[in-house]
């Protein structure tokens, strides 16, 4: 049991440039969204989705773009990359209808330059 | 809007002494209140978890209490151990797409 798995751990960017962090979970969970991390500012919510084909706003979707064609997969694109959006990226999931708490991945930093 | 304060941000305690981490909350529809640890370079990992329709609850070394009166929850840490070194973040919660995170607190634990 994987889990939740994101792909890549390690990723720069130029300024401008596009890329899809890629998140599967093994779970069957119902919910899954994406959060980034930055320096004494905690957790912040950019998407989330409640199950396959409905996705919702969080406090900074601004600059990503996120789909869910399947139960296993979220991906989170950044359409034109910039500076400020240079963070550690965490994928997570739980089972919606019982929720007791989040299974995180192991994070994926981004560097835009 | 909702938030939850986190305090302290940064924790330094001898091994062996006990850590207390507190949090408060604004949200009053808020019943689920779950504490992760985060070591460095690894995600959030759940270590424990308190419902609003209980006051305490412990698994081992660790404990949670909380307060709905007052919004206050807290984690407590006894005989500290070197692995307990880590950033943790109490959140607060009424359904898995309203959930709010505290900031942290970096705990240190000294030999």
């Amino acid at each position: 049991n994987a889990g939740v798995t994101q792909t890549p751990k390690f990723q720069v960017l130029k300024t401008g440039q596009s890329m899809t962090l890629q998140c599967a979970q093994d779970m069957n969970h119902e919910y899954m969204s994406w959060y980034r991390q930055d320096p004494g500012m905690g957790l912040r919510l950019i998407h989330y989705s409640v199950g396959a084909g409905i996705t919702d706003q969080g406090e900074v979707p601004n600059g990503y773009n996120v789909s869910r064609s399947t139960t296993e997969d979220f991906p989170l694109r950044l359409l034109s990359a910039a500076p400020s959006q240079t963070s550690v990226y965490f994928c997570a999931s739980s089972n919606h209808r019982e929720w007791n708490g989040y299974t995180f991945g192991s994070g994926t930093r981004l560097t835009v330059v | 809007g909702e938030n939850v304060e986190q305090h302290p941000s940064t924790l330094s305690v001898q091994e062996g002494d006990s850590a207390v981490i507190k949090c408060t909350y604004s949200d009053s529809a808020s019943n689920y209140f779950p504490w992760y640890k985060q070591e460095l370079g690894k995600g959030p990992q759940l270590i424990i978890d308190i419902r609003s329709n209980v006051g305490e609850k412990k698994d081992q070394r660790i404990a949670v209490t909380l307060n709905k009166t007052a919004k206050h929850f807290s984690l407590h840490i006894t005989e500290t151990q070197p692995e307990d070194s880590a950033v943790y973040f109490c959140a607060a919660s009424s359904s898995a797409s309203k959930i709010i995170f505290g900031s942290g607190t970096r705990l240190s634990i000294r030999p």
